[in-house]
């Protein structure tokens, strides 16, 4: 059993366009997580969720909208897609208390 | 705030040699430490962890102790085969999020 899961694993669209991105954990975790790898391969935090409510969201334009209908989802929506917003991103979740965090295959996005 | 720095790459070595990637950091108070590893293509994995000073995690050959007098998490492999070629991170638990090193990308030649 895939312990986080991500779909679409690829996702091609044009600048202006919105789309999203789900996440789903089946380890019974009650805080989630967004993170962003640019092309060099840095990653960044985006947003945690603990327990279906927002904790962190680390300066990210409002364009992008996360939304959790329960703790076992954590979904990402973007509107008017940019170019910048060409990355791979990745779902992750853990345990409250807990620091180690099980991270998705990630969603490569291609903005064209 | 929380920072990691992390030796940067690319790093190239030959099978059975030995892997040495420095990794330091800066936080208030003993926060957790870990490397993850991401394979080509895949997401990352948990490779190990330390939560406190002098901890040593260990997992699949790499091992990696918490020094908290020089603020370091080297990560070490004694013999590295290709299958070790990846990107590896290393990262510092924080409040409700990980912050991340730049990433090491290791490639093994047989």
């Amino acid at each position: 059993d895939t312990a986080v899961s991500q779909t679409p694993k690829y996702l091609v669209t044009q600048m202006g366009n919105d789309k999203s991105i789900k996440c789903e954990q089946n380890l019974g975790h009650d805080t989630m997580y967004w993170y962003k790898q640019d092309s060099k391969k840095f990653l960044k935090i985006m947003f945690s969720y603990n327990n279906k409510e927002l904790i962190i969201n680390e300066t990210v334009p409002n364009r992008f909208s996360p939304k959790s209908p329960d703790k076992a989802h954590l979904n990402l929506h973007i509107n008017s897609l940019e170019l910048g917003d060409s990355a791979v991103y990745f779902c992750a979740s853990s345990q409250v208390g807990q620091a180690e965090q099980y991270f998705g295959p990630g969603t490569r996005l291609t903005v064209t | 705030g929380d920072s990691v720095t992390q030796m940067e790459g690319p790093v190239t070595l030959s099978e059975e040699a030995f892997l040495t990637i420095n990794c330091t950091y800066t936080a208030t108070g003993y926060p957790s430490l870990f490397w993850y590893v991401q394979y080509p293509g895949e997401g990352l994995q948990l490779l190990l962890k330390a939560t406190k000073a002098d901890d040593k995690g260990s997992n699949k050959g790499f091992e990696a102790t918490y020094r908290k007098e020089t603020t370091s998490f080297h990560l070490e492999k004694g013999s590295v085969q290709v299958s070790d070629s990846a990107v590896y991170f290393c990262a510092l638990g924080g409040d409700y999020k990980l912050s991340f090193g730049a990433g090491t990308t290791v490639t093994v030649r047989a």
